[in-house]
């Protein structure tokens, strides 16, 4: 049974940055899209980025400047790093594994259990 | 960027109601709209894709229509536990977006 198991630092300190790396057990690396979603408390879902196994990666825009998500095919294991954090990246963070249906779309179809990353002086 | 709309943004129904949520998006994402069902204390989980082919799994009961800009998540007779928080999510465009939620409540 495919699993994601995610893990990183949970409290940071203004202008620090975020670090949290997403582990694929039991299934394929290939041919996936593999994304960060975030949900600041009391909010809804905001996507942060995806990278496929081969191609550069896709972020949202509003975050682009402060964020780098990379792979490490070697280890099955994809990582989101955010930089100078404030009080409003604070937020559950989940990684989840994008599937492509026909070539066209694609879903969320498995998800890790997330990160609570906490961001205060 | 391509925008979603969810609305309501939260709704009570009775054991057995017909529940409808609405998502629209920006500009045209074609059928490429998939429903998440969000329960406290765990992560999201895919409901429908492409607008409404139901996940191997989800209870019949729960089903979805439209194309173009207009969607509609259906509970056909709303049961207990589907009390959760419900996002509409587009993947027409190479970045994603998820409406704002829908909460339902039981009254």
């Amino acid at each position: 049974q495919v699993q994601l198991q995610q893990w990183g630092a949970g409290l940071l300190k203004p202008s620090e940055t975020l670090s949290l790396t997403c582990a694929v057990y039991g299934g394929s690396f290939r041919g996936y899209y593999w994304t960060w979603i975030r949900q600041p408390p009391g909010k809804g879902l905001e996507w942060i980025g995806e990278i496929a196994h081969s191609g550069s990666p896709n972020y949202n825009s509003t975050l682009k400047s402060r964020v780098t998500i990379s792979i490490d095919t070697s280890k099955n294991q994809f990582s989101l790093k955010v930089t100078s954090v404030t009080a409003a990246d604070t937020a559950l963070y989940y990684c989840a594994r994008g599937e492509t249906w026909d070539g066209t779309y694609y879903y969320l179809d498995l998800w890790g259990r997330g990160n609570l990353v906490s961001v205060s002086s | 960027d391509i925008q979603m709309t969810q609305s309501p943004s939260s709704l009570s129904a009775s054991i057995g109601d017909r529940v409808t949520i609405t998502c629209r998006a920006s500009q045209s994402i074609r059928n490429y709209l998939n429903w998440y069902q969000h329960k406290p204390g765990k992560p999201p989980k895919l409901l429908i894709h492409g607008a409404s082919t139901l996940l191997n799994g989800v209870p019949s009961r729960f089903s979805g229509s439209g194309s173009g800009t207009d969607f509609t998540l259906t509970i056909s007779s709303l049961q207990p536990e589907d009390l959760a928080t419900y996002y509409c999510q587009q993947s027409y465009s190479t970045r994603l977006a998820f409406g704002g939620g829908t909460k339902v409540e039981i009254k």
